[in-house]
């Protein structure tokens, strides 16, 4: 199986800030490559989608880039509804479709 | 908007149904997704049906115990928990994925239901 691992597990941000979340997969995903947000108590929403691809109603401010097995979610200028738990998912064929660990964005 | 229902508490070795209701759309040109998420923890793929042909996907932990089907009107989708352990407890979310198959991102979430086997 390919294992996604996310990285850091927690930061700690003040609003304003440029965080990135990076997602490294054990093999070659292509573009394969989706992230969610999550906030407590409340189901995921995907974010980005083929890597870098911006989900209908997100805003601009969220950005993800790279292909092969390196990748990356960035939010340029942190607002206070960005405070969330934001997972990575490897979507190409042969399950299990595997979840990052996921990175709690904290405030500072 | 979909709409998970059928959770609760079950003893280890019980069984457990989870229906997965579409409101204002079928399942027919969606694949459905099962997803957990243990208290405090992340997200494990579960289970996948695509639209297409109705074909089945499932995660080597729960493989040979859970079901996943739907109805002929292909409004609800089913998981069919069986054999459940401690390590099954979790939320559940049925979500569905950006076209007939299943491997495509998870666009649209149910709110979850809870799953908890203890005795």
């Amino acid at each position: 199986d390919i294992q996604m691992t996310q990285s850091p597990s927690f930061l700690s941000a003040s609003v304003g800030d440029r965080i990135t979340i990076t997602c490294r997969a054990s093999q070659d995903i292509r573009s394969y490559i989706a992230w969610y947000q999550q906030k407590p108590g409340k189901p995921p929403r995907l974010l980005i989608y083929a890597a870098s691809t911006l989900e209908s109603g997100v805003p601009s401010r969220f950005s993800g880039s790279g292909s092969g097995t390196d990748f990356a979610l960035t939010i340029t200028g942190l607002q206070p509804e960005d405070f969330a738990t934001y997972f990575c998912q490897k979507y190409n064929s042969a399950p299990p479709l595997t979840f990052g660990g996921g990175t709690k964005v904290e405030i500072k | 908007q979909l709409v998970e229902f059928g959770g609760g508490m079950v003893q280890p070795g019980g069984s457990l149904r989870l229906s997965c209701t579409a409101s204002g759309f079928t399942f027919n040109t969606n694949a459905v997704t099962w997803v957990r998420q243990a208290p405090g923890m992340g997200l494990e793929w579960v289970s996948a049906l695509t639209a297409r042909d109705g074909s089945t996907y499932y995660a080597d932990s729960v493989k040979g115990r859970f079901t996943i089907s739907r109805d002929s009107s292909k409004t609800t989708v089913y998981l069919q928990m069986n054999s459940l352990r401690a390590d099954d407890t979790a939320v559940y979310y049925c979500a569905t994925c950006r076209g007939r198959y299943y491997d495509l991102p998870l666009d649209s979430w149910g709110q979850g239901t809870l799953v908890t086997v203890s005795s």
